[in-house]
């Protein structure tokens, strides 16, 4: 089976402009988080997303936003780029949202870079 | 060879030693740890995880030791190999979202 996929692998955008990142959980996998990791740093969250609704949001700016589509693939959009949002963007998906505590499974990233 | 402190940034070992890296954390809600392992250009692999209620689980070469009074986490890699060379993050997470939280990181180099 499939891991998680995302789409580009590398990007290069310059400030101002729009960037939209995409990801395909792993088949079943119903929710889907977004995580940052500056250069150097472990991975922040941005969104997660559980049957089309966000069920969580880390403390980024409203230029970050994202959606969940039908099948369960999710975009990350981000206006307005500014230097400060190169990094690598991780999608990661996980089974369901329960109580229960379960492990996120990492795409191998989009790398951004903002020029 | 063993890492001393909370956030070591880089651990060397000879191939075949044992490593150990070190993580804490500071909310004592957090009742779920993962660690994971980042090569470079690839996305963090999940090695092992635990649960508040347990305070050791074991995998192949690898095991987690959780002290929730001092909060503190561990991975031990028994006869660590050039393939383990990678940064290791701890991650855990406290509600019912399931968002993770990731330490900073240790840079584990396999000297063969």
């Amino acid at each position: 089976d499939a891991g998680v996929t995302q789409s580009p692998t590398h990007l290069i955008k310059t400030r101002g402009q729009h960037v939209t990142l995409r990801c395909s959980p792993i088949s079943g996998h119903k929710s889907v988080s977004w995580y940052q990791q500056v250069l150097g740093q472990g991975p922040q969250f941005i969104f997660q997303y559980y049957e089309k609704e966000e069920r969580g949001r880390g403390n980024f700016p409203d230029r970050f936003s994202a959606r969940q589509f039908p099948n369960y693939s999710s975009e990350l959009n981000v206006n307005a780029l500014l230097l400060g949002d190169s990094a690598l963007y991780l999608c990661a998906s996980s089974i369901t949202l329960g109580r229960a505590r379960e492990k996120l499974f990492f795409g191998s990233g989009t790398q951004l870079s903002v020029l | 060879g063993e890492s001393v402190g909370l956030h070591l940034p880089t651990l060397s070992v000879q191939e075949g030693d044992n490593s150990i890296i070190n993580c804490a954390y500071s909310n004592s809600a957090s009742d779920y740890f993962i660690w994971y392992k980042q090569e470079s250009g690839k996305g963090p692999q999940f090695i092992i995880d635990i649960r508040s209620n347990m305070d050791k689980r074991q995998g192949q070469r690898v095991t987690v030791l959780l002290n929730k009074t001092v909060k503190h986490l561990s991975l031990q890699i028994a006869a660590t190999q050039p393939g383990d060379s990678a940064v290791y993050f701890c991650a855990e997470t406290r509600d019912a979202g399931n968002q993770f939280y990731f330490g900073t990181g240790t840079s584990l180099t396999v000297i063969p």
